[in-house]
């Protein structure tokens, strides 16, 4: 199946400070690329979908101001949490639509801590 | 709105056969998709039903009636490794850039 890296695995920094996590298809192309965060013992929420070369599409609640999201390539797709608090620690995880085209592949997570 | 709901935890005893239920009422509908996810870790896909009926691959099973907007995850000869979270999630739309909106995921604990 497709694979999907995303780095780095775990990040801990300090409150006010800006986290950027890579997501990357390493075997596939991406148009599209999900972003989904993840609280202890509760599902996967979507946070956005990143498009290569156009602007990325918020889902309702999420600050896109803080959540900044670049598609510049077909396979790299990056997540920087802008003046970090410890509220968006969490865990990250990214996807991307690969071959066959029904199965969404994800990424192993990325753990954020805000200290 | 979209709205997939499913049973929180559930408990199974090694060698059974357990069912985890998922209902769901979403915008639109183009197939619905099993997810296992062990604490820690990204979740790998299990199963994809876009039309009514089972789908079988091993010990896993998935049923879907469009219908009721309801799906099943059936998992027989139950292994202790199975203990994970088991999410539901629905492709309301078609295409690429189709996205996946997912149920509150059912903790499975399974026991000796």
């Amino acid at each position: 199946g497709a694979v999907v890296s995303q780095h780095p695995s775990w990040v801990i920094c300090k409150s006010g400070t800006s986290v950027k996590i890579e997501c990357r298809s390493l075997d596939f192309q991406a148009t599209t690329m999900f972003w989904y965060r993840q609280f202890p013992k509760q599902s996967l929420m979507l946070m956005a979908t990143s498009n290569e070369g156009s602007k990325a599409t918020y889902e309702q609640g999420v600050e896109k101001d803080k959540f900044l999201i670049n598609h510049a390539s077909l396979t790299l797709s990056t997540l920087t949490v802008t003046s970090a608090h410890p509220e968006d620690s969490s865990f990250y995880i990214c996807s991307g639509w690969g071959l066959p085209e029904y199965e969404q592949y994800f990424g192993p997570g990325t753990r954020l801590t805000v200290t | 709105g979209q709205n997939i709901d499913q049973p929180t935890e559930m408990t199974a005893t090694e060698g059974a056969i357990v069912q985890i239920n998922c209902t769901y009422q979403t915008s639109g509908f183009n197939g619905l998709f099993w997810y296992q996810q062990h604490a820690g870790e990204a979740p790998t896909f299990l199963s994809y039903n876009v039309l009514d009926g089972l789908e079988e691959k091993g010990r896993f099973s998935s049923f879907l009636s469009r219908s009721k907007g309801y799906s099943y995850l059936l998992l027989k000869e139950l292994q202790m490794k199975d203990s994970a979270s088991y999410l539901c999630a629905v492709a309301p739309y078609g295409g690429a850039t189709n996205k996946l909106i997912f149920g509150t995921g059912t903790l499975l604990a399974v026991q000796p």
